[in-house]
């Protein structure tokens, strides 16, 4: 049972090009949440979806950011115009929804490096 | 004040020895409580659950107290493989499924 995806597990832009990351949920898991890290700090809540609805976005900057979950196909978290303060490790998690809806399983992680 | 308020460390402690985490929350409606550990450049991954009754796990013993929002982890025997940061997390409302992380507290056990 192969556990959620993310790629690229590293990316490098520069300064206003875009980044799309992508991350595919475990098996069976319908609940998609982001989370960014920024160095030496803990993980920061972005934006919860399901399948083609976004739940809560409360964590996601007002401009440039936008997340989606298609029917067919991967989360995607899109940066639109990048800067050097995105630089950070983006993690996806997902979560099966009820009964366990609490317990999120994370991916890898992408790496984002803006120059 | 921030959600979840840990002590960063670094522990280092020697093998064998009996090392303890703790951790404060900030919102008393929070339902759910986690540790998760995070070893360098990669993902979390949860560790365990904590619940009102305290609960444990081989080597590893989670506590939780309503009253003082605190949040303890105690770790018997350290082996050189629990060196990592410990991360305390919070779910504010049960099914909401919005995770608040603590910063870590990094641990490293030495020979």
């Amino acid at each position: 049972n192969a556990g959620v995806m993310q790629n690229p597990r590293h990316l490098v832009r520069r300064r206003g090009q875009e980044a799309r990351l992508r991350c595919s949920p475990m098996k069976g898991h319908s609940h998609v949440y982001w989370y960014r890290q920024l160095p030496e700090e803990g993980l920061k809540f972005m934006v919860y979806l399901q399948k083609e609805n976004i739940i809560d976005e409360s964590g996601m900057p007002k401009e440039r950011f936008s997340a989606e979950f298609p029917k067919e196909g991967p989360s995607i978290l899109r940066i639109q115009q990048v800067v050097r303060g995105d630089s950070a490790a983006y993690f996806c998690a997902s979560s099966p929804g009820q009964p366990d809806q609490e317990t999120q399983y994370f991916g890898p992680g992408t790496r984002l490096l803006v120059l | 004040r921030k959600e979840v308020e840990q002590d960063p460390g670094p522990f280092n402690v020697p093998e064998g020895a009996t090392v303890a985490f703790n951790c404060t929350y900030s919102n008393s409606a929070s339902q759910s409580f986690f540790w998760y550990r995070q070893d360098c450049r990669k993902e979390p991954k949860l560790l365990m659950s904590v619940y009102s009754s305290g609960n444990e796990d081989g080597r590893f013993t989670a506590q939780l107290n309503r009253a003082s929002q605190y949040i303890s982890l105690l770790i018997r025997d350290s082996k050189l493989s629990d060196s990592a940061t410990y991360l305390c997390v919070v779910n504010r409302v049960t099914g909401a499924n919005n995770l608040f992380f603590g910063t870590g507290t990094r641990l490293t056990v030495i020979p």
